[in-house]
């Protein structure tokens, strides 16, 4: 069966501070990948998706970027974090086949402080 | 473009009492439609999904039916229990190339014993 991980669970960082959030994907090859923020108390929204390694598109203008360096490894990243960019982040993942309902793994909870 | 509305929250019923959450949709095409649940501090996991109009999803008493005509898809269940207690998420699945979630903004349900 397939599971995801996504690490750290928690991380506090300072303003300013680089941030990797890693999520990699088990018992499935060549998955769409998709990275998203939930900020408190509200819904998900959509940062990064892609369907293929080193293939990103990203769903709005920020701070972070994305990386697929390998074919179940998602990498969530940031230069210089802001107050702004804390959040849950949740990693999910679905076949690129026929069916298409996302899976999601544990999330990551980060505090910008 | 594709949106998601849901109820707004936070709904509370005691034990045993009728559920119903509504939702509904606006999208091209023809999505398929998912209810989504979060436990706190969890990531998401998939309830139940529909793909076609009149398609009814259902798992763990929950069920909801794609209504096409009404651009609507209420989650329902009969008798809550405590262990129901969670924020649900009303999604639509785009039928465009990205297949993309379009998520709602979330409900809360408290079930008191």
């Amino acid at each position: 069966s397939q599971t995801i991980h996504q690490w750290p669970a928690t991380l506090v960082q300072p303003v300013g501070s680089p941030l990797s959030l890693e999520c990699t994907v088990e018992g499935t090859s060549n998955p769409n990948l998709y990275w998203y923020r939930q900020a408190a108390g509200r819904g998900l929204q959509l940062l990064f998706y892609s369907v293929g390694i080193g293939q990103i598109s990203s769903e709005v203008p920020q701070n972070l970027s994305a990386s697929r360096p390998q074919d179940r490894q998602f990498i969530l990243s940031s230069k210089k974090l802001l107050l702004s960019d804390s959040g849950f982040y949740l990693c999910a993942w679905s076949l690129g086949g026929s069916s298409y309902e996302q899976y999601f793994g544990p999330g990551t909870r980060l505090t910008v402080t | 473009g594709n949106s998601v509305t849901q109820m707004e929250g936070p709904v509370t019923l005691s034990e045993e009492a009728f559920l119903t959450i509504n939702c509904t949709y606006t999208a091209t095409g023809y999505p398929s439609l998912f209810w989504y649940v979060q436990y706190p501090g969890e990531g998401l996991q998939l309830l139940l999904k529909a793909t076609k109009a009149d398609d009814k999803g259902s798992n763990k008493g929950f069920e909801a039916t794609y209504r096409k005509e009404t651009t609507s898809f209420h989650l329902e269940k009969g008798s809550v229990q405590v262990s129901d207690s969670a924020v649900y998420f009303c999604a639509l699945l785009s039928s465009g190339s990205a297949r993309q979630l379009t998520f709602g903004s979330g409900t809360q349900l408290t079930v008191l014993p």
